[in-house]
């Protein structure tokens, strides 16, 4: 069975400061890696996601992730955060999305 | 705009009581996949549909809870005889084709309360 884990459940920055949101997944076939974001109010949408190639992905908004297989891991970053970026954010693995129980992102002006 | 269309948003419901859910797929997407997200908790796949046909229940619970997407109109999550502990946003996606490789489109979402 697959999971995906997210450590950080709320992460509060102040604007301009650089930002980092752990996953970790457990699957032991290819994997195909999603972040999705969803704003207040608002529907998840789809930040960046890695098929194959290059593991290093850049997504809308100025974020990007970084596939490491020997650590199962797909961390987002953003070298600065801005006060939009306020939002719960989620990675997920695989067609079905399995989906980790999100990051909350308060950022403060 | 042709995104997800999911209704209603909000439902309320008494204890014993169906509850249908709908959701229009983007124009043009011929998978559907239903989530719920429980208080607290991430989302968690329940149903993956093409046109007449469920592909995927693995995440269904085996009572109570149905799904179509018929050949014509929206797909529908039924849950009959609802219970508190049914109360959670229920999600649905979209996708062109089967999603190995095509991200999925989400809707707004469905708040369902069990009075």
């Amino acid at each position: 069975a697959q999971s995906v884990s997210q450590h950080n459940h709320h992460v509060i920055l102040s604007e301009a400061a650089s930002l980092e949101l752990g996953c970790n997944y457990s699957y032991g076939g290819t994997v195909n890696l999603f972040w999705y974001v969803q704003y207040p109010g608002q529907h998840l949408q789809l930040l960046l996601k890695y098929f194959s190639g290059d593991p290093l992905v850049k997504g809308i908004k100025g974020f990007e992730a970084e596939f490491i297989k020997s650590k199962f891991s797909f961390n987002l970053r953003k070298p600065s955060v801005q006060w939009s970026d306020t939002a719960e954010y989620f990675c997920a693995v695989n067609e079905k999305l399995t989906f980790g129980t999100g990051t909350r992102l308060t950022i403060i002006p | 705009n042709a995104g997800v269309m999911q209704n209603p948003r909000h439902l309320v419901r008494r204890r014993g009581q169906e509850a249908r859910l709908r959701c229009s797929p983007m124009k043009g997407h011929s998978h559907v996949y239903w989530y719920r997200q429980l208080p607290e908790e991430g989302l968690k796949f329940m149903v993956y549909l093409q046109k007449e046909n469920i592909i995927d229940e693995s995440g269904m619970p085996k009572e109570r809870f149905s799904a179509e997407f018929p050949k014509e109109g929206p797909s529908i999550l039924r849950i009959q005889q609802v219970v508190r502990g049914d109360s959670a946003a229920y999600f649905c996606a979209s996708s062109p084709r089967a999603a190995i490789n095509q991200p999925q489109h989400f809707g707004d979402g469905t708040r369902l309360s069990i009075l």
